[in-house]
């Protein structure tokens, strides 16, 4: 089984620049996270999707940060204008998440982006 | 209050002894526990998940967890130089994960 697929792996920008990332989860998964993470740090939610509703968002700056996931399978997070404090590792997440059923949680990670704002 | 705390670390221990990692909680209504290890320039990797009180082992591993005191703990027995990694707990809250930021574990050959 194909694991949760991440593009581009590196990007390098200028501040102000705009830029994207994609993410295509485990294939049957129907919940999509988007992550941040900065060095030293655990991954911070910044967007919670149940097939293509976003639940929460709460995270995420919404001045700046935009993201969708039309058919309810991949998935784009953009960032547009890109400031200096942007610059982290940019994880997506799937999980199962059938409802009533346990162990249906369980997120998988991407291998990451990692955007440096110049 | 952080939503999940760890130790940062590092934590030390020689090859062949018992790393203990330490995790708290802050929210009573959590009921879906994990750990995950994370490789220097990798992504996290699900190590384990634990949703009962008590003890869960797999291989080298036991994850335990009380939620009366709110706390959960990764132990691995025999630790290997290839464990050292940070390893991040992350706590089920109202369908949204939170992670601790991490503890990171260093097993010395």
């Amino acid at each position: 089984e194909a694991g949760v697929v991440q593009s581009p792996r590196y990007k390098i920008i200028e501040k102000k620049q705009p830029v994207a990332f994609w993410c295509n989860p485990i294939s049957g998964h129907n919940t999509l996270y988007w992550y941040r993470q900065n060095l030293g740090q655990g991954p911070e939610l910044l967007i919670r999707y149940e097939n293509e509703e976003a639940v929460d968002d709460s995270q995420l700056p919404k001045d700046r940060f935009s993201a969708e996931r039309l058919k309810g399978v991949d998935s784009t997070l953009k960032i547009q204008p890109a400031e200096l404090g942007d610059s982290a590792v940019y994880l997506c997440a799937s999980s199962p998440s059938a409802w009533g059923l346990t162990n249906t949680d369980t997120q998988y990670f991407g291998p990451g982006t990692r955007l440096t704002v110049l | 209050q952080k939503e999940v705390e760890q130790n940062s670390g590092p934590l030390s221990v020689p090859e062949g002894a018992i790393a203990s990692l330490n995790c708290t909680y802050s929210d009573r209504v959590s009921q879906s526990f994990f750990w995950y290890r994370q490789y220097s320039g990798k992504s996290p990797e699900l190590i384990m998940s634990i949703y009962s009180n008590g003890d869960k082992e797999d291989g080298r591993f036991t994850a335990q967890l009380n939620k009366a005191s709110q706390y959960v703990s990764l132990l691995i027995r025999d630790s290997q130089p290839s464990d050292s990694a940070t390893y991040l707990c992350a706590v089920n809250i109202w369908d949204d994960m939170r992670f601790g930021a991490g503890t990171r574990l260093t097993v010395k050959p």
